[in-house]
């Protein structure tokens, strides 16, 4: 069964400190991306890669960062946390082709302090 | 500016009937739509992804339509059972492979 596995499903941290959430997926996926989610406001896009070391802002990319050294490894980086960064993070990846829909993480659920 | 409208939060149904979702949205032009479930807690699930020239797609009990010049997609449970009971998120393709999601509509099957 394919598999998007994110690192943790529930996180506490300090405000300003530096978080990272780890993603992996074994489907061999050129395309990932990193989506939050709160209540009423949907899924929304923070960062998305297409292939390793390269990397897009997507509609909320303030405050954070993301690196993929390796095609199965996407990483979402919180450079100095905030409170109002407390949400849950997805992970999705999606082949080339784009015919196909996108296979998400279980999600991590952050709480900054 | 872009958006994506589904009908209502919350959508409750008696088992055995046909629930029926509402997506609208304007100032997009997808090629693709999706449909996806969520539980709580959990990441979203794909389940229906449909063309912009494709009417109907039909999954097993599932059914999706989509209308371009309504800027409509209708998302159809038919026979519904409490398994049902989640999320339902509709999420159009923009740009290169990128998804925007709607709030989603929760839907609940009584017994």
């Amino acid at each position: 069964d394919v598999k998007v596995t994110q690192s943790s499903r529930y996180l506490v941290k300090r405000t300003g400190e530096k978080v990272f959430l780890e993603c992996v997926q074994d489907m061999d996926h050129e395309n990932m991306f990193w989506y939050r989610q709160d209540p009423g406001l949907g899924l929304r896009l923070i960062y998305f890669s297409y292939d390793v070391k390269m990397k897009e802002k997507g509609d909320i990319p303030e405050g954070y960062s993301v690196s993929r050294e390796k095609k199965e490894r996407f990483s979402l980086i919180l450079e100095s946390a905030s409170t109002n960064q407390t949400s849950m993070y997805l992970c999705a990846s999606r082949p080339i082709t784009g015919t196909e829909g996108y296979t998400f993480g279980s999600g991590t659920r952050l709480t900054v302090v | 500016s872009q958006k994506i409208e589904q009908n209502s939060e919350a959508l409750n149904i008696q088992e055995g009937k046909t629930a029926t979702l509402t997506c609208n949205y304007t100032n997009y032009s997808p090629a693709y739509l999706q449909w996806y479930r969520q539980d709580p807690g959990r990441g979203p699930v794909f389940l229906l992804l449909i063309r912009e020239n494709e009417k109907e797609k039909r999954k097993e009990r599932l059914k999706v339509t989509f209308d371009t010049t309504l800027k409509q997609s209708l998302f159809h449970i038919t026979a519904s059972q409490p398994a049902d009971s989640a999320t339902y998120l509709c999420a159009l393709e923009y740009g290169d492979y990128k998804l925007s999601f709607g709030a989603g509509t929760t839907v609940t099957v009584r017994a």
